[in-house]
């Protein structure tokens, strides 16, 4: 089995862009699709990256999602912050035998 | 728009089974995907539990696996999570949600229930 590694918290101020990173431990990042959940304060997650990449109907454009081979990592980069944007984001990939995992979350202050 | 709905006791003794019901309005199981199974104790992360196809095809979470039984009723247009032998530590949110096949993408998610395990 694999983690993935994110950062506990971020911070930034409205109007900047922020990334938040997450390392697979294990296996290449590149063989299994990663996707990114925003969870806001007691609400359900909802997806703002699947496959790597894609951005579901609805989701701003300020969200982008890229995969780093090298580094063997994931990111998540918000652009344009705005205060709205302040949640726990979690990255969540798979392997080859379906067991999915989740990473630790990380907390966005947009100040 | 396919929806998700969670229900079941909200209080669980320790020892007991957990048991947990997903209703899905919306779209047919039957017609396909995975369904799966998450959840969130308080104040800490997500936490894959399991997923079952239409035809009862399943995927559990190997650290839970022992413990863990998921189910699904075409008929009512639901599926089940059963988790025996519940302790403390099982007190989360607990979620359900579509998988998307090959991807393993949980798209939507049920509301969530909290199931607190106390005596």
């Amino acid at each position: 089995n694999f983690m993935l590694t994110q950062p506990h918290s971020v911070s930034e101020s409205p109007g900047k862009t922020v990334t938040i990173s997450c390392t697979r431990s294990s296996g290449s990042i590149a063989s299994n699709y990663v996707q990114w959940y925003q969870q806001r304060p007691g609400s359900s997650p909802t997806t703002v990256i699947y496959e790597d990449n894609q951005r579901p109907s609805g989701v701003p454009d300020r969200f982008s999602g890229s995969i780093d081979s090298s580094s063997n990592s994931a990111s998540l980069t918000i652009s344009g912050l705005k205060t709205e944007d302040e949640a726990d984001y979690y990255c969540q990939s798979y392997d080859s035998s379906n067991f999915v995992v989740f990473g630790g979350g990380t907390k966005l202050t947009v100040l | 728009q396919v929806q998700l709905q969670e229900s079941g006791p909200g209080l669980v003794k320790p020892s007991e089974t957990l048991s947990l019901t997903c209703a899905v309005s919306g779209y047919s199981i039957s017609s396909g995907y995975y369904w799966g199974w998450i959840r969130q104790p308080p104040g800490k992360g997500l936490e894959w539990i399991g997923s079952i196809y239409h035809s009862g095809s399943t995927y559990y979470n190997p650290s839970l696996k022992s413990r863990v039984t998921i189910s699904v009723d075409t008929s009512k247009n639901q599926f089940s999570l059963k988790l025996s032998s519940v302790t403390a530590a099982d007190t989360a949110v607990y979620y359900c949600a579509r998988r998307y096949g090959k991807i393993n993408w949980f798209d939507p998610w049920g509301q969530g229930t909290l199931v607190t395990v106390s005596s």
